[in-house]
């Protein structure tokens, strides 16, 4: 299993809160993603990043923040928490996209459960 | 448009019946044709990464094809614990991005 350790890996917050979403690996891999997967949307690139304090935006980034200081750690960051960001959360790791098949893979974290009431 | 699309959505098999599932995509210059099992609860577990049309990738049970269209996920004489929804996703630029298909919903019944 690759080294991905998500936090929390449940959280139920109330609307208008911020909450962060702690990505963490053991791998050294350069890039890091994070997904949310949604019933009839399937997963969804949120943000990654492709080293550290090199980020860029996804397909549904808005309402959403990240941050990486240091290789192993990604946060996600929702600054005011809305009803429409209930769902799962991925954290995904990488360690070249696009250079060696080898490191071609991306690999999964098992998710954070966020629930926004 | 960039698209995945699997088929079918759901899918029921008795145990030792064979089937495919199936997975279309409308992306240029691809970079990558990943397969991912997921169970409920979990994250996606990778399976298969295929890069040119006739490749052909096996592990146990699961054989992984493709073509310049669609890959297709053989699954021969399943067992109840195949059961899981197999997921697709494609990747077609440097930037390391996957779009993802909505899965394949698979149930094996003893």
């Amino acid at each position: 299993d690759a080294g991905i350790t998500q936090s929390p890996r449940h959280k139920v917050t109330e609307t208008g809160t911020p909450v962060t979403l702690r990505c963490h690996q053991t791998e050294n891999h350069r890039y890091m993603y994070w997904y949310r997967q949604d019933p009839g949307h399937g997963l969804r690139l949120i943000h990654y990043s492709y080293g550290v304090k090199d980020t860029d935006k996804g397909e549904v980034s808005d309402g959403y923040s990240v941050s990486r200081s240091k290789t192993e750690d990604f946060l996600l960051t929702l600054e005011s928490a809305t009803s429409s960001q209930t769902s799962v959360y991925f954290c995904a790791i990488s360690e070249s996209p696009g250079g060696s098949r080898s490191g071609n893979t991306i690999y999964f974290g098992e998710g954070s459960w966020l629930t926004v009431v | 448009e960039d698209q995945v699309t699997q088929s079918p959505e759901a899918l029921r098999l008795q145990e030792g019946e064979s089937s495919s599932l199936n997975c279309s995509y409308t992306v240029s210059g691809l970079r990558g044709l990943f397969w991912y099992r997921q169970d409920p609860g979990k994250g996606p577990e990778f399976l298969f990464t295929l890069y040119s049309a006739g490749e052909e990738k096996e592990k146990e049970r699961l054989k992984a094809t493709l073509t310049k269209k669609e890959s297709f996920l053989h699954i021969t004489a399943p067992k109840p614990e195949d059961s899981a929804t197999y997921l697709c996703a494609v990747r077609y630029n440097q930037g390391g991005k996957l779009i993802f298909g909505q899965g394949t919903e698979l149930s094996v019944k003893p």
